[in-house]
């Protein structure tokens, strides 16, 4: 069974500090993908990133940057200098590889509740 | 490029009324699903399609929700008879095989 958890149920900054979110996953594949979504109150949400489990290599884009851990199952996501537009609910989620027959259903996590304020 | 397409935006229904949601994937999108975001929670899938086969049903409560995708463009989602538990955000979301899922704006549903 596939399982992410995100323990930081709301955090609340000022702007310009840096935040991290955490998040730990659970699974039995040698093989499987990583993602962050970020959902606004308008409520679409949107894809950031998407990580190969075979790819432990950080990724920066901007303000944001992921630190993927394989050893501790975890892909903490860093917002620098945050921005009120950054205020959301984040959501990290698993996928298997399709290879081995998992489709693409991805499991997500509980979300982090992002509040940025001036 | 459009993103996925939704409507409606919000519905408010009674309980043991019927209700239908609809959803227009990105183009070329072979791959639709739909998920149930409950307040809090994050969003869990209740149907994946590849063109117009099912792929995963396995957690959509069949009594009462039904789902069809054909022409393996557009999809519909139907619940009847609502319960209030049926409550939530419904969001469409398509991808390419393998590839990641864009979701669309989802229809918040009201159950009184």
């Amino acid at each position: 069974a596939q399982k992410v958890t995100q323990a930081q149920t709301e955090i609340s900054v000022v702007e310009k500090e840096d935040v991290t979110l955490d998040c730990v996953y659970e699974t039995r594949d040698t093989t499987y993908y990583l993602f962050w979504y970020k959902q606004p109150p308008s409520g679409e949400l949107v894809f950031l990133i998407r990580r190969n489990s075979f790819d432990e290599q950080n990724e920066i884009s901007g303000r944001y940057s992921w630190n993927f851990q394989k050893s501790t199952s975890s892909f903490n996501f860093t917002i620098t200098a945050s921005q009120v537009v950054d205020s959301a609910v984040y959501f990290c989620a698993l996928r298997p590889d399709i290879l081995t027959g998992g489709g693409n259903k991805l499991t997500f996590g509980t979300g982090t509740q992002l509040k940025v304020e001036l | 490029e459009a993103g996925v397409a939704q409507s409606p935006r919000y519905k408010i229904i009674e309980k043991r009324q019927s209700v239908a949601f609809w959803c227009n994937p990105i183009s070329g999108h072979a791959t639709l699903y739909w998920y149930q975001q409950i307040l809090g929670q994050g969003p869990k899938l209740l149907i994946q399609f590849q063109n117009n086969g099912v792929v995963d049903d396995s957690q959509l409560p069949k009594d009462r929700f039904s789902a069809e995708r054909l022409k393996g463009v557009d999809s519909t989602l139907k619940i009847q008879p609502a319960k209030l538990e049926d409550s939530a955000v419904y969001l469409c979301a398509s991808s390419l095989v393998d590839r990641e899922q864009y979701f669309g704006p989802g229809t918040r549903l009201t159950v009184t």
